[in-house]
C-alpha cells in the first residue's frame, strides 16, 4: 500500500534552517512528483511547491521563492524539503503529497505524510 | 494566482442531514477540482477529484459537481465520522490554490 511516512517534529529557532524528509513505498518513487503543503495551528492549507524525483525539477511558491529547498534521494524514496530563515510565521505542520495526474480530471494529491511539526521559538 | 472562496466558513448539521459547501473559483477553471476532508491532527484526505469522481473507497454518499468557477460537494445523509473540515482545491494552474475550509459541526 502506498505510503509517505515524514520525519518526527521539530523546534528551531528563529532564523534557523529545518530540513523535514518525507520517505515513500508501495509504488515507483521516481513516477509521480511530491508537493509540500503546510498548515499553520487552526489555520488552512497552503501549498509550497513540487518536485519531480524523476528529473529533480522543482517549481515553489512565489512566497517561499528563495527559502525554500526541495530534494531528494532516489536510492532511499525520500524526498526533502529545507526551508531557511524560520521566523515565528513558520511556525506550522509540513505535509507531502504525491500527485496523481489524470489525463482528463487534472491532478490531485492523492497519499498523504503524517505531517511534522516545526515549531519556531526563541 | 487562483483565488479559491468557499461558503459557509461552518456549517452546523444533524446526523441524516444532506448539506452541501460551496466553491468558487476566482476565474474558470473547468473541471479541475479536488475535495479534501481533514479530521482534527490528521493528514487531509482525498474525496472527489475532477469536480465529480469519487476517489476510490469513498462512500457514496459524498458527491461533486460543478464546471468553470461554482462548484459544490454534497454530503447525501450525515453520518457521526463526516463532523470535519473540507477544503476545494484547484489544480489548473500553478500555484495550486485551496479553500478557506468549510468546518462541519455537529448541530
Amino acid at each position: 500500500q502506498v505510503q509517505l511516512v515524514q520525519s518526527g517534529a521539530e523546534v528551531k529557532k528563529p532564523g534557523a534552517s529545518v530540513k523535514v524528509s518525507c520517505t515513500a513505498s508501495g509504488y515507483t518513487f521516481s513516477s509521480y512528483d511530491i508537493n509540500w503543503v503546510r498548515q499553520a495551528t487552526g489555520q488552512g492549507l497552503e501549498w509550497m511547491g513540487w518536485m519531480n524525483p524523476y528529473s529533480a525539477s522543482t517549481g515553489y511558491a512565489q512566497k517561499f521563492q528563495g527559502r525554500v529547498t526541495m530534494t531528494r534521494n532516489t536510492s532511499i524514496s525520500t524526498a526533502y524539503m529545507e526551508l531557511n530563515s524560520l521566523s515565528s510565521e513558520d511556525t506550522a505542520v509540513y505535509y507531502c503529497a504525491r500527485l496523481f495526474v489524470r489525463k482528463t480530471s487534472g491532478s490531485s494529491f492523492d497519499f498523504w505524510g503524517q505531517g511534522t511539526l516545526v515549531t519556531v521559538s526563541s | 494566482d487562483i483565488q479559491m472562496t468557499q461558503s459557509p466558513s461552518s456549517l452546523s448539521a444533524s446526523v441524516g442531514d444532506r448539506v452541501t459547501i460551496s466553491c468558487r473559483a476566482s476565474q474558470s477553471i473547468s473541471r479541475h477540482l479536488n475535495w479534501y476532508q481533514q479530521k482534527p491532527g490528521k493528514a487531509p484526505k482525498l474525496l472527489i477529484f475532477g469536480a465529480s469522481s469519487l476517489q476510490t473507497e469513498v462512500p457514496s454518499r459524498f458527491s461533486g459537481s460543478g464546471s468553470g468557477t461554482d462548484f459544490t460537494l454534497t454530503i447525501s445523509s450525515l453520518q457521526p465520522e463526516d463532523f470535519a473540515i473540507y477544503y476545494c482545491q484547484q489544480s489548473h494552474s500553478r500555484p495550486s490554490t485551496f479553500g478557506q475550509g468549510t468546518k462541519l459541526q455537529i448541530k
